[in-house]
């Protein structure tokens, strides 16, 4: 069963804008990983947070996890039409195995 | 670094046919592949997970007589679809995972879609 739930399930944004995007889980987590897949291709490694982190950066990405609340965001600042894709949150239960939500399609608009 | 690809990008077959696809690690040794696939617009749902010189542990309502997987080498996994229905019909995505990471990354293939009429 899918362990992750993304919110929004779709965003549309003008170039330039942040945007967030959440993530909810259920049990208790490893670690947690944001992908990005473009249209029909593979995903793309974003972002690790661990377990025991609360925020990370990595470029215009930013991701915070809240354990507390099973909650992580995934925030794209000064967002450009190429970050255009659907963006993935997967959860690291134990041994690495990932469960990935049902992820958020982001637009971009020029 | 860190490079998977897949073969084939695209495949048609006719139903009842196999398929076979190939995941290779292009510049590292994958100790553990994993195989997912993903319906239009959904998200990817883990298969099976293999190791190289094991057998694949397969995921719940996965059928290993018809999704085999072989990891016969530490840059090669392959799937092979068995008997293959519409219902097969996905695109299939494969990640690998090598000991440098900690464990914790996985780099994933670029996917292939599989038409079955």
């Amino acid at each position: 069963s899918q362990q992750g739930e993304e919110d929004p399930q779709a965003l549309s944004i003008q170039e330039g804008e942040n945007a967030t995007m959440n993530c909810s889980y259920k049990t208790s987590i490893n670690n947690l990983q944001w992908y990005r897949q473009n249209s029909g291709r593979g995903l793309v490694h974003l972002i690790l947070i661990r377990s025991n982190e609360r925020e990370k950066h990595s470029g215009r990405l930013r991701v915070t996890l809240d354990t507390s609340k099973k909650s992580s965001s995934l925030l794209i600042t000064a967002s450009r039409a190429a970050d255009t894709a659907s963006y993935f949150c997967a959860t690291d239960l134990s041994q690495g195995n990932l469960i990935f939500g049902k992820g958020t399609k982001l637009s971009v608009k020029p | 670094g860190a490079v998977v690809s897949q073969h084939p990008s695209w495949v048609i077959c006719k139903s009842g046919t196999s398929v076979k696809i190939e995941c290779r690690s292009l510049d590292f040794q994958a100790t553990t592949m994993f195989w997912y696939r993903q319906f239009p617009k959904q998200s990817l749902m883990l298969m099976a997970t293999s190791n190289e010189g094991s057998k694949a542990t397969y995921e719940q309502g996965v059928e290993k007589d018809k999704f085999l997987i072989n990891h016969a080498s530490l840059t090669l996994s392959t799937l092979t679809v068995t008997s293959a229905h519409p219902e097969d019909s996905s695109f299939y995505i494969c990640s690998a995972r090598g000991d440098w990471t900690g464990g914790y990354e996985q780099y994933f293939g670029p996917g292939t879609r599989l038409t079955v009429t």
